[in-house]
């Protein structure tokens, strides 16, 4: 089956604009994260989803940051007001429901680049 | 602060030898912990996982766990060329938490 998909690959934009990043995990999953990883950086945590639950935010570093998830299903990051220092890949990954122990799968990413 | 520790690396092994990859933790409850690699310019994949004491072993991988001394390792035997990435160890922290925490990742280099 199709894994987890992210859109854009890749996305360059001036310092000051918004972005927003997209994700469709797997069908099914109803766990959701949203990970950055800087040059040489291990993953640092932005956001989980679980099913209707209130999503947990505390690795937001910004109140540039959010994220949404429609349906249980698609989720979008939006960055506001973009910085250099936002420069990063930007994972998503699902599991099926977030229980300990689950396996995550990882979409390919967003490499982002701000100038 | 939860931390996950690892050595940077990079690791360089011969072809067919046995690479040792450690990992540490801080925090003492945690029940769950896992091995990802990634390859340059992808993304990460779950190669083990490993939640009680002892070894577990898959194909030439081991994972090794000792919870008295928080320490969590991946020995990959008959390493190959292919094996040559980074690997990222991810804990799943005490309380109810179910956000891995991941370290920096050991960078693998298996010569031929």
């Amino acid at each position: 089956g199709a894994g987890v998909s992210q859109s854009p690959s890749n996305k360059v934009t001036e310092k000051g604009k918004d972005v927003e990043l997209r994700c469709d995990p797997i069908s099914g999953h109803t766990a959701l994260y949203w990970y950055r990883q800087s040059l040489g950086q291990g993953l640092e945590f932005l956001i989980y989803f679980q099913g209707n639950s209130a999503p947990d935010k505390s690795g937001l570093p910004s109140d540039r940051f959010s994220a949404e998830r429609t349906g249980g299903s698609v989720s979008t990051l939006t960055i506001q007001r973009t910085q250099q220092e936002d420069s990063a890949v930007y994972l998503c990954a699902s599991s099926l429901s977030g229980g300990l122990g689950e396996t995550q799968y990882f979409g390919p990413g967003t490499r982002l680049l701000v100038l | 602060q939860k931390e996950v520790e690892q050595n940077s690396g990079p690791l360089s092994v011969p072809e067919g030898a046995i690479a040792s990859l450690n990992c540490t933790y801080s925090d003492r409850g945690s029940q769950s912990f896992f091995w990802y690699r990634q390859y340059s310019g992808k993304s990460p994949e779950l190669i083990m996982s490993i939640y009680s004491n002892g070894d577990k072993e898959d194909g030439r991988f081991t994972a090794q766990l000792n919870k008295a001394s928080q320490y969590v390792s991946l020995l990959i035997r008959d390493s190959q060329p292919s094996d040559s990435a980074t690997y990222l160890c991810a804990v799943n922290p005490s309380g109810g938490s179910y956000i891995p925490t991941f370290g920096r990742g050991t960078s693998l280099i298996v010569h031929p």
